[in-house]
């Protein structure tokens, strides 16, 4: 596709329950990007692969989250044992290293 | 780590006047610093930035000034229209290899009035 594609767009689940989210970046970044967006404020990072390899995960809150991309393409972020904070919007970015990052319409969750 | 303060959280001007907003950061290594628009409820999109080479940088009617002593840097929009209202977030990054993490502010919503 032409941009950033992330899946589900709306994702509500109850507490406790396992998430995975996804993230399809654009053909040929190398570089991939997690971040969370709560109302009102600035995306916050979470975790960056370079490749295939997490160059930095150092904004993942705890290890309930968790994060891959094993083929140095699509991306998975796993949430285990949600909770209501987790509640947020999270966006995927991808770009070519250090610049402008591409986007998507991130995926929207909700634990209830 | 990387501290990015915006001011302010929300800013209303008057269609054709200028708007300005400005950003502070904390890691003097940092040297590259986006500004990026979101639209409600749309993605966040680039619309300008800056590296530490440079002190100024322009683009039709947006601007980006950089003061490197002062670790801070501001967004100007000239002859404001009203598709300039949404919220818009600066950023600083290291670009070296392995650090390279974008660190936002917290935004703020701009409001074009008629």
């Amino acid at each position: 596709g032409a941009g950033v594609s992330q899946t589900p767009s709306n994702k509500v689940t109850e507490k406790g329950k396992y998430v995975e989210l996804r993230c399809d970046p654009i053909s040929g970044h190398t570089a991939l990007y997690w971040y969370r967006q709560s109302l009102g404020q600035g995306p916050e990072f979470l975790i960056y692969f370079q490749g295939t390899g997490a160059a930095d995960d150092s904004g993942l809150p705890n290890d309930r989250f968790f994060a891959v991309r094993p083929e140095g393409s699509v991306s998975t972020l796993k949430i285990q044992r949600t909770e209501r904070g987790d509640s947020a919007m999270y966006l995927c970015a991808s770009g070519y290293g250090p610049g402008e990052l591409f986007f998507g319409e991130g995926s929207r969750l909700t634990v209830l | 780590g990387e501290n990015v303060e915006q001011h302010p959280s929300t800013l209303s001007v008057q269609e054709g006047d200028s708007a300005v907003i400005k950003c502070t950061y904390s890691d003097s290594a940092s040297n590259y610093f986006p500004w990026y628009k979101q639209e409600l409820g749309k993605r966040p999109q680039l619309i300008i930035d800056i590296r530490s080479n440079v002190g100024e940088k322009k683009d039709q009617r947006i601007a980006v000034t950089l003061n490197k002593t002062a670790k801070h840097f501001s967004l100007h929009i000239t002859e404001t229209q009203p598709e300039d209202s949404a919220v818009y977030f600066c950023a600083a990054s290291r670009t070296n290899f392995g650090n390279e993490k974008l660190t936002f502010g917290t935004g703020t919503r701009l409001t074009i009035i008629p």
